[in-house]
């Protein structure tokens, strides 16, 4: 089936230091979406991304849509202990509707 | 506004057992989803639904396994027998258009 390569797959940094994570992928998307998830709880929808090229911000967070549709990344900037999860993208592909492709994941973990 | 509502959140039952899950979508999201994380696997898509109607089940992984949807505030994913392996969280989420998913809390189950 379709896979997204999610790197890394860990992280563990010191608070205040910027996060920088992607997922790339042999296919095309349509969609990028990033979500985060802590323990206990459902994944919870963080950016959408729509266009090649779009690049969107959430508060600290930064996501970008790669220009050739096959890759999209995730930025936190100046990390705080609260923004500790993992941190999943998910991408629709060209031409599917519904059916969401989710990477394994990457934790992060920040060190006060 | 209520999000996406699972019960139960936790669930053991013995192997053998018939197990139901059930879910509320947010009011107005025509597509409702069924999912299941592992460790091993990540999260993975069971069923979907628009309007209602099952679209796409192919990710239900055997005939143990069955979704409905009798109308647009309520759903179940029903195991029957289960099997220690389908100990796992699953997951519900609905969306408006297919793109950005909101999801449930899960539902956490443990097979013994």
């Amino acid at each position: 089936g379709q896979q997204l390569n999610q790197s890394p797959q860990s992280m563990f940094i010191q608070e205040g230091e910027d996060v920088s994570m992607n997922c790339t992928s042999s296919s095309i998307f349509n969609t990028w979406l990033w979500y985060k998830q802590e323990p206990g709880e459902g994944p919870v929808l963080l950016i959408a991304l729509y266009k090649a090229g779009e690049l969107t911000s959430n508060g600290r967070l930064t996501a970008q849509f790669g220009i050739t549709r096959k890759d999209s990344f995730l930025n936190i900037s100046a990390s705080i202990p609260s923004d500790v999860g993992i941190y999943f993208c998910a991408g629709q592909l060209r031409g599917s509707q519904g059916n969401l492709i989710f990477g394994k994941g990457t934790k992060l973990s920040v060190k006060p | 506004d209520a999000g996406v509502i699972q019960s139960p959140r936790h669930e053991v039952t013995e192997m053998g057992q018939e197990v139901t899950l059930r879910c509320k979508p947010i009011s107005g999201h025509d597509y409702l989803f069924w999912y299941r994380q592992t460790m091993m696997r990540g999260l993975e898509l069971l069923i979907y639904f628009n309007n209602n109607v099952p679209i796409d089940d192919s990710g239900m992984p055997e005939d143990r396994f069955s979704a409905k949807m009798p109308n647009a505030s309520f759903s179940t994913l029903k195991i029957q027998p289960s099997e220690p392996r389908d100990s796992a969280v699953y997951f519900c989420a609905s969306s408006l258009d297919y793109n950005e998913q909101f999801f449930g809390p899960g539902t956490r189950l443990t097979v013994l």
